[in-house]
């Protein structure tokens, strides 16, 4: 079945530091592949999303990028904040289909 | 922008009692979900509804049920609550055309 896999938490790093999350999934025909966050105490938010191979998802200094040929959807950002700090979760739909996948969540703290 | 509310943020219950979960939205999105978000799990679908009276199980349906009545409005029910349904649950919406799910602020159900 359809899955999607990031990189185990937590990160923790310093202000301005540069940020990568790794997410790759495995899906048959092509998903839809978004990025969620969910700060302390809230539901889920979409910071980004990206719906065929080579466009780029980008929001609030983030960014992803995907990569059909290596299945990747990793999210980037260039210099991180302490209101960064969430947990972030990637996550692929088919077709308009009726169900997310979700990866596990990775969680960032971002110390000042 | 869309909104989804979920009428408590957190709710402490005895066991066995019959709980209420609700969720309204107001985009007129035919597809709403409910999923349970714990630890180490990450987000897992219970239940998802793709039009009104119409409801589909998901990955843990077990010790749950759903109610759609109405578009805008997704209900889920624990029957007889147990402490292994303490956890974080999120309702979702969705637009038949959209590609992203929006979320609720979450709510924390405490069994006890």
């Amino acid at each position: 079945g359809d899955s999607v896999t990031q990189m185990e938490g937590p990160v923790t790093l310093s202000e301005e530091a540069f940020l990568t999350i790794n997410c790759t999934y495995t899906a048959t025909g092509y998903p839809s592949l978004f990025w969620y966050v969910q700060y302390p105490g809230e539901g889920l938010q979409l910071l980004l999303k990206a719906t065929k191979a080579d466009d780029k998802g980008s929001n609030k200094g983030f960014e992803a990028t995907y990569r059909k040929e290596t299945t990747s959807f990793h999210l980037e950002k260039g210099s991180v904040q302490v209101s960064d700090s969430a947990v972030y979760f990637c996550a692929l739909n088919k077709n308009y289909g009726q169900n997310f996948v979700f990866g596990p969540g990775t969680r960032l703290s971002v110390l000042p | 922008d869309v909104k989804v509310t979920q009428s408590s943020r957190y709710l402490v219950k005895r066991t066995g009692e019959k709980v209420f979960l609700e969720c309204v939205q107001d985009m007129d999105h035919e597809n709403m979900f409910w999923y349970r978000q714990d630890p180490g799990l990450g987000l897992r679908l219970i239940y998802f509804s793709y039009d009104v009276k119409m409801k589909e199980k998901g990955d843990i349906p077990e010790g749950y049920s759903v109610s759609r009545e109405k578009k805008e409005r997704f209900s889920l029910i624990l029957e007889s609550a147990s402490t292994n349904q303490t956890s974080m649950y999120l309702c979702a919406s969705r637009g038949a055309l959209d590609t992203e799910a929006f979320f609720g602020q979450g709510t924390r159900l405490t069994v006890v």
